[in-house]
């Protein structure tokens, strides 16, 4: 079973400030998944990255997956109370169709 | 409604009690999975469904019994619980297992479940 390593683990932070977190594994993945996670819901996709390197930005949010396809990371920027949840990344190891989740990092933005 | 609905939103039940828990997909998707979530762990695979057949058991006590009537639709029975079983129970959709990978799941709100 590969892992993902999510750090950091907790996060509590004021409105406006930028934070980057980080997913890492020592495995290669087909595609990197983000998901949101709030109190008392379900995981929301947010974004899928499948070739190294790449960039996708989502409104305030800029998620990177690394050129070797073993890391990403998710940089919030001017971080707002509504962006308050578990982040989770989840790896797809292609042939298994199985995703890989890490243990998630919890944001908290105060107003 | 859209998206996957699960049903109840919260169980309690004591370890001799027999319940079931609910899922039900309005997306056309052909693969169903049930999570079991604990804090301070990774999502927890427990079973798959693509097209209605079961392709993954992830070394599932047989105390919890999976059931996929249709693409639709998926219940995890749950039987003489232990207390570490108390969890959020998540249900997840995709079109097919492929999809899956590059995607993304859609999950449910999940069902809070306590064992006393």
């Amino acid at each position: 079973t590969q892992l993902l390593e999510q750090s950091p683990q907790f996060l509590s932070i004021q409105e406006g400030e930028n934070l980057t977190v980080y997913c890492n594994s020592s495995s290669v993945f087909s595609s990197l998944q983000w998901y949101r996670q709030e109190p008392g819901e379900g995981p929301v996709l947010l974004v899928t990255v499948v070739t190294g390197g790449e960039v996708k930005k989502l409104k305030r949010l800029t998620f990177q997956f690394g050129d070797a396809r073993k890391d990403s990371s998710l940089h919030i920027t001017a971080a707002q109370p509504g962006d308050t949840g578990l982040y989770l990344c989840a790896g797809g190891e292609g042939g298994s169709y199985i995703p890989t989740f890490g243990r998630g990092t919890s944001l908290i933005v105060h107003p | 409604e859209t998206g996957v609905t699960q049903t109840p939103r919260h169980l309690v039940m004591g370890m001799t009690n027999k319940k079931s828990l609910k899922c039900e997909q309005h997306l056309g998707h052909n693969a169903m999975y049930w999570y079991k979530q604990s804090a301070k762990k990774p999502l927890e695979l427990m079973f798959v469904y693509n097209f209605k057949e079961q392709t993954e058991n992830n070394s599932v006590p047989s105390r919890f019994s999976p059931e996929c009537p249709n693409s639709s639709h998926l219940f995890l029975h749950l039987h003489t619980l232990q207390p570490e079983d108390s969890a959020l129970y998540l249900c997840a959709s995709s079109q097919d297992l492929r999809a899956g990978d590059y995607y993304g799941y859609t999950f449910g709100s999940g069902t809070r479940l306590t064992v006393v």
